[in-house]
Parts: structure tokens; C-alpha cells; sequence
């Protein structure tokens, strides 16, 4: 079975500040997708990135970004220029390619943004 | 644009009552659609995956004939919590996907209090 580890319970960065994230996984399989999403205090799950594991370049969108190590099962979330809406519980996810493979979650991270 | 929408938000009633959740997506067909459970501060626990016009497929230790789920529509999922009790209070949420390839999008979800 798959499992996802978030080694940090809670982070804090200041504000427009760099803060990074860690997770890892475990799996056997060699095709499937890794996902960071955002929970706010609103409760609505948000899909920040995305990763597709056969992809050796790693994902951006904007301010986020991703360091895909496929050898050492880590995909750490780097947000830049961290802002006071940044704050909020990220779960890395996992999911094998395929049909109705489920999304296996880690335990999350709290991130508070000081100003 | 993939936009979820959960009803209702929040819902306190008797023990004893049956509730129903409804999760739709609004601007795209899901073949599957997800139903979570999570726990204060804790990660989500897949409940429940439903595909269009087939009986869901439940997590072991979720009683099907506790949490009813129907997917009879490629927009429309529904979850029913038969004769609630207090310790099925807890927030629940769905999330679709319109295919394998496609990432999976949450709903708002629904805070269940039973008194």
C-alpha cells in the first residue's frame, strides 16, 4: 500500500518570505501523480500543483513550485513570496495512474504567514 | 473552471435523523465522484468512490448500509447518513473527477452535527 509521510505538523514563514514544504511517498508502482492542495481555515480543499511522475521537470504555477525527486520518493512544495492568504493546512497526495485508483493523503502541514 | 458544489453547508439535527448531502459539479461531467470524511485537525479519510451508474465502492470499516451513496447522474452524487448519531458528526467531503487523467476537485463540505 501506498503511504504518504509530511514530516512537518506546522511551519511559519514571514511574510514574502521562501518556505518549503517537505513530503515523502512510498509506492512500488512507476506511473502516478503527486499533488499538493491547500485547505484554508474556509475548509474548501484547493489544488495548488500537480506533478505527473514521468515528468523529470517539475511543476510551477506562479508563486509554487515543486521538487520532484522520483529516486528519493520526495516531492517538497517551495512557495515564494509567501502571502498572508498562503496560510492554511497543505496535504501532499498520491495517486496511481490508472482508473479508479484513489488519492492516499498525508497528515498535513499547518503553515501560518507572519506579517 | 472545474468548480464542485456541496449542500448543505452545515446541518444540525436529532439523533435518529437521516441526512443527505449532495455534491455536484457544475461545468463538468464526473464519472467519479469521492466522499471524505475528516476529523478536526486530522487528514482525510476516503469514505467512498462512486462511478456513474454503479454501486459505490466503500473503504474497509465504512458501513454501507450506514452511508448511502448514489451517483445516478454524471453531475450529481449523494450521500445519505441514515439514523445519525453524535458520533457521526464530523465534516464531511465530496470531490470529482471527470477522468483518470484529470485531477480530483473538491467541494466546500459539509459540517454534520448531531445532538
Amino acid at each position: 500500500a501506498q503511504t504518504v509521510t509530511q514530516s512537518q505538523p506546522e511551519m511559519s514563514v514571514q511574510e514574502a518570505e521562501t518556505v518549503t514544504l517537505s513530503c515523502t511517498y512510498d509506492t512500488s508502482e512507476s506511473d502516478y501523480y503527486l499533488f499538493w492542495y491547500k485547505q484554508p481555515p474556509s475548509r474548501q480543499m484547493i489544488l495548488v500543483i500537480r506533478q505527473e511522475a514521468y515528468k523529470q521537470q517539475n511543476a510551477t504555477e506562479n508563486r509554487f513550485s515543486v521538487n520532484f525527486q522520483k529516486a528519493a520518493k520526495s516531492f517538497s512544495l517551495k512557495i515564494s513570496d509567501s502571502q498572508l492568504g498562503d496560510a492554511a493546512m497543505y496535504f501532499c497526495a498520491y495517486r496511481n495512474a490508472g482508473s479508479n485508483y484513489k488519492l492516499t493523503f498525508g497528515k498535513g502541514t499547518l503553515l501560518t504567514v507572519n506579517p | 473552471g472545474a468548480v464542485v458544489s456541496q449542500h448543505p453547508s452545515r446541518v444540525i439535527c436529532k439523533s435518529g435523523t437521516s441526512v443527505k448531502i449532495e455534491c455536484r459539479s457544475l461545468d463538468f461531467q464526473a464519472t467519479t465522484m469521492f466522499w471524505y470524511r475528516q476529523f478536526p485537525k486530522k487528514s482525510l479519510m476516503l469514505m467512498a468512490t462512486s462511478n456513474e451508474g454503479s454501486k459505490a465502492t466503500y473503504e474497509q470499516g465504512v458501513e454501507k448500509d450506514k452511508f448511502l451513496i448514489n451517483h445516478a447522474s454524471l453531475t450529481l452524487s449523494t450521500l445519505t447518513v441514515t439514523s445519525a448519531h453524535p458520533e457521526d458528526s464530523s465534516f464531511y467531503i465530496c470531490s470529482a473527477r471527470a477522468d483518470v487523467n484529470q485531477p480530483q476537485h473538491f467541494g466546500d463540505g459539509t459540517r454534520l452535527s448531531i445532538l
